[in-house]
């Protein structure tokens, strides 16, 4: 079976543009979460969504996005990219909410100039 | 609230043993334990829940102290592939829907 994956796997922009990183989990799976993580840190909650909802959410600003299509697959929207967004964009899967592991994808590192 | 771990970074030859920690401020419900090589994705390990016992696959094993707030990751007779990131990330209640706060992470070397 396929894991967790991401597109595109590596992303170029500039400061004030917008960014759509997706994700498709493992089959089956209904819960897909996202993180940040900037190099030499741990993964940082971004958005949790369940069922095609948003059922929890990091300490990000609004410019962050998400959502979940029919088919449990995501996209994060980053609007108005700073510097300071630049990081790896980690998915992740579980097939059902709460204390679950997480199946991370191998992530969509994304670099702001 | 972010989970602290301990150490920060550790060296260990081949067979020798480890013990990584983490704790956190606030009562926890569930810690989990990844391991995150350079340049790929984390690694699930293991999950220990409220009122759970000890796990361990291989020569990996954790326990979760739920009244201290505190889990230890134990590695022994170590391996060469077990170095990279150790990462532990905790749920504070049943339904906090994944919302996994990760510590920092403790880097470990193993070196033949």
């Amino acid at each position: 079976d396929a894991g967790v994956t991401q597109s595109p796997t590596h992303l170029i922009k500039t400061r004030g543009q917008h960014v759509t990183l997706r994700c498709s989990p493992i089959s089956g799976h209904k819960s897909v979460s996202w993180y940040q993580q900037v190099l030499g840190q741990g993964p940082q909650f971004i958005f949790q969504y369940y069922e095609k909802e948003e059922r929890g959410r990091g300490n990000f600003p609004d410019r962050f996005s998400a959502r979940q299509f029919p088919n449990y697959s995501s996209e994060l929207n980053v609007n108005a990219l700073l510097l300071g967004d630049s990081a790896l964009y980690l998915c992740a899967s579980s097939a059902i909410v709460g204390n679950q592991p997480q199946h991370f994808g191998d992530g969509t590192r994304l670099s702001i100039l | 609230q972010q989970p602290v771990q301990s150490p920060q970074a550790v060296i260990l030859r081949e067979g020798e043993d480890a013990v990584i920690n983490c704790s956190s401020s606030k009562a926890l419900y569930s810690v989990h334990w990844y391991r995150q090589k350079h340049g790929e994705a984390p690694v699930f390990l293991m999950i220990l829940l409220k009122g759970g016992e000890q796990k361990g696959h291989d020569k990996i094993s954790a326990s979760f102290n739920e009244k201290k707030q505190q889990s230890s990751l134990y590695l022994t007779a170590s391996q060469l592939s077990y170095s990279g990131t150790y990462f532990c990330g905790t749920e504070i209640d049943k339904t906090s829907y994944d919302k996994v706060i990760f510590g920092p992470g403790t880097s470990l070397s193993v070196i033949p």
